[in-house]
């Protein structure tokens, strides 16, 4: 399948501050899209998602923009906190083709949130 | 509580010795499966099951067998494990219509080294 992949593997921002973690992802078929957070020696877990028929959507303190033009999603974290240190991954899919195509994951940003 | 869980969570073995990842989900999903996780090359799927007695091969099968007998469980098999099996693995579910498919839970890990 395509490759997704991330633009910066580290990230550090102050605590209060927001961040913003880019992905890039190849397959211009794709139209469904997720961030996943995953902390230290935990599994990955389900942030946020977004279909291609929109170009935001908002959860709490998080917020995925998507740059079809570009073949570009970011994540928004606004008011950083220590709990969002973690590895963060966006995947991609394509779910309306019916084909049996699953997710195809990034490499990973590590979030540090310094005090 | 909603979870999915794996045993053993660590694990070393030498190479040739076969070996089990046990999965169990409790939230009657019908979408299981597994992915394997390495350095720099992010999540990568083994195998799925869209439901009992039905399995295909994700993007990384070669070395690994899988078996959906009941619903709640989804065991790895590694038949001959060799080192190049080394990593760090992940069962997930999800219910398996539409995009609810891809918002998966995922398990603790297992870690495995083959020496």
């Amino acid at each position: 399948g395509e490759s997704v992949g991330l633009h910066l593997p580290t990230l550090s921002v102050q605590e209060g501050d927001n961040s913003i973690i880019n992905c890039a992802y190849s397959n211009s078929a794709s139209d469904y899209f997720i961030w996943y957070k995953q902390e230290s020696g935990k599994g990955p877990q389900f942030i946020i998602d977004i279909r291609s028929n929109m170009d935001k959507r908002q959860g709490q303190r998080v917020t995925v923009l998507l740059n079809k033009t570009v073949k570009h999603l970011s994540l928004q974290i606004a008011a950083t906190q220590p709990g969002d240190s973690a590895v963060y991954f966006c995947a991609d899919t394509e779910i309306s083709s019916g084909s049996a195509r699953q997710l195809t994951f990034g490499s990973g940003t590590q979030l540090t949130v310094l005090p | 509580e909603a979870q999915v869980t794996q045993n053993p969570r660590y694990l070393i073995t030498v190479t040739g010795k076969k070996l089990t990842v046990t999965c169990s989900q409790n939230m009657n999903h019908e979408y299981m499966s597994w992915y394997r996780q390495d350095p720099g090359l992010g999540l990568r799927q083994i195998y799925y099951s869209m439901n009992v007695e039905v399995t295909d091969k994700g993007d990384v099968p070669e070395g690994y067998k899988v078996s959906r007998k009941e619903k709640r469980n989804f065991p790895l098999i590694l038949e001959s494990p060799s080192p190049n099996q080394t990593s760090l693995y992940f069962c997930a579910s999800s219910l398996s219509e539409g995009s609810a498919k891809y918002e998966q839970y995922f398990g603790p890990g297992t870690r495995l080294t083959v020496t």
